[in-house]
């Protein structure tokens, strides 16, 4: 089992429409969750990040947390093309390893006109 | 100015050769990493360095050392490259070690021929 896994993609929504991205991970005693945006070429950039369980809203950004699932969702609202890119999950380990992130394969996202 | 600067954006060179790759950060912050990501896009940590400190050595070859002179740079030294080594690099920075969020460069991209 892979440590950090997302919903396989390409996800396509229309835009307007709410895209939503999951991301499970095993290791049960994780921290922190983070959501990153990486446009094709580019660097990952931080867009949310959760460290209760619930909901936690930012803009059109709402990522979700359920430690008991073991699971972390991200939904964007309004989905604008400028969204198009893949997102990234990443999960800070428990213990002695707090620091360190490991990062799911990646969600591409088309949002198309 | 760029947070976290990464030299140089592009590097071709041949099997055998050795190269390095330079990463600055101007954000103050104590902890320093090197990521590779392949050509599926998954990100994996290489290193972290605290405070000129390695604290993290994932399972890296031996032809792969980091060295950071001060807590704003960490530079990566690649020995004997290989093909499978043909990435983008990426250096990130964070306030200190622990589950926070990671700023990234720009990316490294080596090709080996």
């Amino acid at each position: 089992q892979k440590e950090v896994e997302q919903n396989s993609g390409p996800l396509s929504v229309p835009e307007g429409a709410i895209a939503s991205l999951n991301c499970t991970y095993s290791d049960r005693g994780s921290q922190s969750f983070f959501w990153y945006r990486q446009y094709s070429g580019k660097s990952p950039e931080l867009i949310m990040f959760i460290y209760s369980n619930g909901d936690k809203e930012d803009g059109r950004f709402t990522a979700q947390l359920n430690k008991a699932s073991q699971y972390v969702s991200l939904l964007i609202r309004d989905s604008q093309p400028s969204d198009s890119a893949t997102y990234l999950c990443a999960v800070s380990a428990g213990g002695t390893s707090y620091g360190k992130l490991t990062f799911g394969q990646g969600t591409i996202l088309t949002v198309h006109p | 100015d760029t947070a976290v600067s990464q030299t140089p954006k592009y590097l071709v060179t041949q099997m055998g050769n050795d190269k390095s790759i330079k990463c600055e950060q101007n954000l103050g912050h104590d902890t320093m990493y090197w990521y590779k990501q392949d050509s599926k896009k998954f990100l994996k940590i290489m290193f972290s360095y605290n405070n000129k400190e390695l604290i993290i050595n994932e399972t890296v070859p031996n032809r792969f050392s980091p060295k950071s002179p001060d807590k704003a740079h960490l530079n990566l030294h690649i020995n004997s490259l290989e093909l499978g080594d043909s990435a983008v690099y990426f250096c990130a920075s964070s306030q200190d070690f622990g589950p926070q969020p990671q700023h990234f460069g720009d990316g490294t991209r080596l090709s080996i021929l």
